[in-house]
């Protein structure tokens, strides 16, 4: 199997800018989660779906994110427009069914916003 | 916010167990103890769950205590590539949530 696949790898962009993260989950999953990891606020929860319907985005920061699941293999997280403290590494995961299910993660995208 | 409290680091020498301590003292009676670990720079890696038992794979070992308010988890033999933040977590009961807190930066040495 060949686990969660994120895309890009790495991102550089300039403020305002619209970002789009990808992220394809595995075949067979039905949830799945966005996590963003910051050095001050560590590793954190913005939105997950589970059968491609978005369940909780408490965790979303503002309206500048949103995230889409047009089918139970791709998922996009997107920033419009996109501002410098929105730099972190934004992972993927996925989990075989909601509850207890243990959750694979993806290698992660690292954005940088100048 | 986090429901587990960690040691923020500790060291372990090559080929001896690295046993990491999580105070959960607040933990409800059917939500579930995790531990994943980040390797540098990798997305975070399940090691393992338990409820109230003890439970082992071919990764760890978790001891939970018999009032679940704290655990251990056990790696048996050490090696550098054990080297990474290992992560805490109370299941929290009712969602899909993974709260992950600051955790252990765990250093094996030669």
């Amino acid at each position: 199997d060949a686990g969660v696949i994120q895309s890009p790898r790495h991102e550089v962009t300039e403020m305002g800018q619209e970002v789009t993260l990808r992220c394809k989950p595995i075949s067979g999953h039905n949830s799945l989660f966005w996590y963003r990891q910051t050095m001050m606020r560590g590793l954190e929860l913005l939105i997950y779906f589970n059968n491609n319907v978005p369940i909780d985005d408490s965790g979303m920061p503002e309206d500048r994110f949103s995230a889409k699941m047009p089918n139970a293999s791709f998922s996009t997280l997107k920033i419009q427009p996109s501002e410098p403290r929105d730099s972190a590494v934004y992972f993927c995961a996925s989990s075989l069914h909601r509850g207890r299910d243990t959750q694979y993660f993806g290698p992660g995208t690292r954005l940088t916003v100048l | 916010d986090a429901k587990t409290t960690q040691p923020p680091s500790m060291d372990c020498a090559e080929g001896r167990a690295a046993n990491l301590p999580c105070n959960h003292s607040t933990i409800s009676g059917n939500e579930y103890v995790y531990w994943y670990r980040q390797i540098h720079s990798q997305g975070p890696q399940y090691i393992i769950h338990g409820l109230k038992n003890n439970e082992t794979n071919e990764m760890a070992s978790l001891i939970i205590t018999e009032d679940r308010k704290s655990s251990t988890l056990i790696l048996p033999h050490a090696t550098l590539r054990d080297t990474a933040v290992y992560y805490c977590i109370v299941r929290v009961e009712s969602t899909d949530k993974l709260i992950f807190g600051t955790g252990t930066r765990l250093q094996v040495f030669p």
